[in-house]
């Protein structure tokens, strides 16, 4: 069985960067993709971007191109999503996923806690 | 905007069957890409429901069933019960010139009367 933990809640001043963390047990972290989506308060599931560890390459969304980066230790079997630049629309829910990707279908089987980043003057 | 519409809104007594819709375009759903459906009850992370269009992942019950038919998809929930009382969303992939990701629809909301 595959657990996610993620790091804590965070309080941010805009224009600052922000790093989650996403510790996995059970199953072999290298073998399987890690993705990030976030949920702005009261809003939708919005996808932002995910790492296969062991190939060690990142895909991002168009939106968030350029201000996120996506990492994986794969000794510590951690995922990072670190975004910068920080505006109050970034003050959602982040949470991380396990990333099931094949030639037509791309689902999150198992899901993190959700770490809730506040971005606030 | 979400790439794939959902009802904001659906309801239903105990009992009943209701459906929610997930409706795509030629780049995601009707390029022929899984949907996927998820449940987030309040407070919480949300949770698989239904994976590859029609399959539940183990411990879902066979009360929640899915389908696909061209640029479109539909959750079913029959037997409705209070604890079914949650946020439902559809997921696919899209893929055209503007590159390709992971969307969601925009979640709907399921009342029990």
């Amino acid at each position: 069985q595959v657990q996610l933990v993620q790091s804590g809640a965070e309080v941010k001043k805009p224009g600052s960067s922000v790093k989650v963390s996403c510790k996995a047990s059970g199953g072999t972290f290298s073998s399987y993709a890690i993705s990030w989506v976030r949920q702005a308060p009261g809003q939708g599931l919005e996808w932002m971007g995910g790492i296969i560890p062991i190939f060690g390459t990142a895909n991002y969304a168009q939106k968030f191109q350029g201000r996120v980066t996506i990492t994986a230790d794969e000794s510590t079997s951690t995922a990072y999503m670190e975004l910068s630049s920080l505006r109050s629309e970034d003050t959602a829910v982040y949470y991380c996923a396990r990333w099931v990707a094949g030639s037509s279908t791309n689902y999150f089987d198992y899901w993190g806690q959700g770490t809730l980043v506040t971005v606030s003057s | 905007q979400s790439v794939l519409t959902q009802p904001p809104s659906v309801s239903g007594a105990p009992g009943q069957r209701v459906t929610i819709s997930c409706t795509g375009s030629s780049s995601n759903i009707g390029a022929g890409y899984d949907v996927h459906w998820y449940q987030q009850l309040p407070g919480t992370a949300p949770k698989l429901l239904i994976y590859g269009n029609s399959n539940r992942p183990s411990g879902v019950p066979d009360r929640f069933s899915g389908s696909k038919s061209g640029t479109s998809a539909s959750l079913a929930i029959t037997g409705l019960q209070a604890e079914d009382e949650a946020d439902y969303y559809c997921q696919s992939y899209d893929s055209s010139l503007s590159g390709s990701k992971v969307v969601f629809g925009g979640g709907t909301k399921l009342t029990v009367l």
